[in-house]
């Protein structure tokens, strides 16, 4: 079952704007990861976050964390229309293997 | 080679048909995945192969057949599909099954089409 929600379910902004994503969970996490999928394609791992951590940025990506309200936000800065997709985070559990998804969201981002 | 194909693209059979989904990797990986993804929703966890073994099945009906030949490959045996199997089936191979803090990599997927 997936126990990841996201929200928005859609985003839509204009080049150059930023895009926020956000993410929740139910249960205990080892880490939580963000990946994008372009329309019909495999998925692409962009980050990864430990329970530990409360931020992370890779690039234009700016993770947070808080597992007090399990709760994650995935922030992409100066988006590009290359950038639209669709974004889903993932949990994986304490001990390892599976990762659940959440429902996604759906960025577009108009030139 | 950071990279997971699968063959074919697109595949259309008839509900009598009999087909196969390849699935390879050559980044070491001792952890490979099947997952099923429907129109705007998230993949759904298939089968996991750890080792070249069947480690988790998610009560998947007994249509779907998997098969690890070896560390680098891994196949989805079709017989008997149903129009809602319909779907992008997407590979994906990982380090180690024990070890989530490194990601999955997934191939593009076989859009599959049941008629």
């Amino acid at each position: 079952s997936q126990q990841g929600e996201e929200d928005p379910q859609a985003l839509s902004i204009q080049e150059g704007e930023n895009a926020t994503m956000n993410c929740s969970y139910k249960t205990s996490i080892n880490n939580l990861q963000w990946y994008r999928q372009n329309s019909g394609r495999g998925l692409v791992h962009l980050i990864l976050i430990r329970s530990n951590e409360r931020e992370k940025h890779s690039g234009r990506l700016r993770v947070t964390l808080d597992t007090s309200k399990k709760s994650s936000s995935l922030l992409i800065t100066a988006s590009r229309a290359a950038d639209t997709a669709s974004y889903f985070c993932a949990t994986a559990p304490p001990g390892g293997s599976r990762l659940t998804f959440g429902e996604g969201t759906q960025l577009t981002v108009n030139p | 080679d950071t990279e997971v194909t699968q063959t074919p693209k697109h595949l259309v059979m008839g509900m009598t048909n009999k087909k196969s989904l390849k699935c390879e990797q050559h980044m070491g990986h001792r952890a490979m995945y099947w997952y099923k993804q429907k129109a705007k929703k998230p993949p759904e966890l298939m089968f996991v192969y750890s080792y070249e073994k069947l480690s988790i099945n998610e009560s998947v009906p007994s249509r779907f057949s998997p098969e690890c030949p070896n560390s680098s490959l891994l196949n989805l045996h079709l017989h008997a599909l149903q129009p809602e199997d319909s779907a992008l089936y997407l590979c994906a191979s990982s380090q180690v099954l024990e070890r989530t803090d490194r990601g999955q990599f997934f191939g593009p997927g076989t859009r599959l089409t049941v008629l």
